[in-house]
């Protein structure tokens, strides 16, 4: 079955400081990956996702995440953060075939200090 | 935007009346889901649809059910609300056919029951 793993509920940055969101997954089939944001009091947005091909991708906002095979890992990172940023970020993982929902993680907020 | 309406934004009910919550979507996507999000646990799949009067449970789909008669809706209804039941509800869309997986969000109902 598949399953996500967000280490930390609540990361803290300072305006400026690098960010780092870990995610770790497990799945029985070649993962599908991705990483949404909600802001306060609205849905969850789309930041990026991995299919196949490059495992560097780059999203929306400056953020980007590297999919490492060997790590089961999806770490979502952007060099510079700012006061924008301030959010939940949920990792997600495809279903077990195309008919099955996305598997999410429960969520890490980030915190964004001047 | 994914064309995703929900209805009410936001409802306050008495525990035991039921409770029917809509989602509505413009572009003839063929998946729906409904989730509901709460501190601590992320969002959590109650129910999802992969056509008209194909529906499938989720993980938490005790005390509701769904209906969808029409491709563009997919309804939500609590039986008996109940206070356990409050919880902000999201409703999502996918085209899993075309490759993508990724789901797309509404903006969410908040429901509370007193």
């Amino acid at each position: 079955a598949q399953s996500v793993t967000q280490l930390g509920s609540h990361v803290s940055v300072s305006e400026g400081a690098l960010v780092l969101l870990r995610c770790n997954y497990s799945s029985s089939v070649p993962p599908y990956l991705f990483w949404y944001v909600q802001y306060p009091n609205q849905g969850l947005q789309l930041l990026l996702k991995y299919t196949t091909g490059a495992t560097l991708v780059k999203g929306i906002n400056g953020f980007e995440a590297e999919f490492k095979k060997s790590e089961t890992s999806f770490h979502l990172t952007k060099p510079s953060a700012h006061m924008s940023d301030a959010a939940e970020y949920f990792c997600a993982v495809r279903g077990n075939s195309g008919n099955t929902p996305l598997v999410f993680g429960k969520g890490t907020r980030l915190s964004v200090i001047a | 935007d994914a064309g995703i309406t929900q209805s009410p934004r936001h409802k306050v009910t008495e525990t035991g009346t039921p409770v029917t919550l809509r989602c509505h979507q413009t572009e003839n996507h063929r998946y729906m889901y409904w989730y509901r999000q709460d501190p601590g646990h992320g969002l959590r799949l109650i129910h999802y649809s992969y056509g008209v009067k194909d529906t499938d449970k989720g993980e938490v789909s005790d005390g509701y059910s769904v209906s969808r008669s029409k491709t563009e809706d997919f309804l939500l209804t609590l039986e008996s609300a109940t206070s356990s039941q409050t919880s902000v509800y999201f409703c999502a869309i996918s085209e899993p056919l075309s490759g993508g997986y990724e789901q797309y969000f509404g903006p969410g109902t908040r429901l509370t029951v007193t």
